[in-house]
């Protein structure tokens, strides 16, 4: 089973600033990662798969990137609606999704 | 717009089988293209995949619930099925359905529902 772990575990920062969300594997994926973002109450919603690809009606503020063992998601200018946490999953079976990242507001 | 919503008890009993639907609207379980997936989160927790399935019933299930676990499909009332066998307090959580895109990423989820495990 691939592990995935995020860092940090919460990221506190202002609406406007910039938000830089890290995800490793434990083993190589290639570019086989999603990022997902998730709301108290909500189910989570597909933001970037394939590593970099924008889900669809993804705001440009959204870009992933990385390849291998090591992905970033990020934020470009945190929106007041986009503090959530934030899941990567990979798809190798059995699926498996990091622990998140919860972006509060400073 | 594919749509997703899930159904069945919200109190199980230790030992019992929990079970539920997911009926999809928008959208077609017989779609050649997708795959459909069950995923749980205990209360506070991250995200568990349980498992998925293809209009033709094949399966594919987390090895750490693969014992208890069974899903099935209805094409005819486009719905596909989760049930977990042998409850404990360990399975409570929220149990989403999604639609899982290229077998690889969830696309569209339903809203969630909580199953509690309790006597």
């Amino acid at each position: 089973e691939i592990v995935l772990t995020q860092s940090p575990a919460t990221l506190s920062l202002s609406p406007g600033e910039r938000a830089i969300l890290s995800c490793r594997a434990s083993q190589n994926i290639r570019t086989y990662l999603a990022w997902y973002q998730q709301k108290p109450g909500q189910a989570p919603r597909l933001l970037i798969y394939d590593a970099s690809n924008r889900a669809t009606g993804i705001p440009a503020r959204f870009s992933g990137s990385g390849s291998g063992t090591d992905f970033t998601l990020t934020i470009s200018s945190l929106d007041p609606e986009d503090f959530a946490v934030y899941y990567c999953q990979q798809r190798s079976s059995p699926f498996t999704f990091g622990p998140g990242t919860n972006v509060d507001i400073k | 717009q594919v749509q997703l919503q899930e159904s069945g008890p919200g109190l199980v009993k230790p030992s019992e089988t929990l079970s539920l639907t997911c009926t999809v609207s928008g959208g077609s379980v017989s779609s050649g293209s997708d795959y459909w997936s069950w995923i749980r989160q205990a209360p506070g927790k991250g995200l568990e995949w349980i498992g998925y399935i293809y209009y033709t019933g094949d399966t594919n299930y987390n090895p750490s619930l693969k014992s208890r676990v069974i899903m099935s499909v209805d094409t005819s009332k486009n719905q596909f099925s989760l049930k977990l066998r042998s409850v404990t307090a360990a399975d409570t959580a929220v149990y989403y359905c999604a639609r899982v895109l290229s077998s690889s990423w969830l696309d569209y989820w339903g809203q969630g529902t909580l199953v509690t495990v309790s006597s």
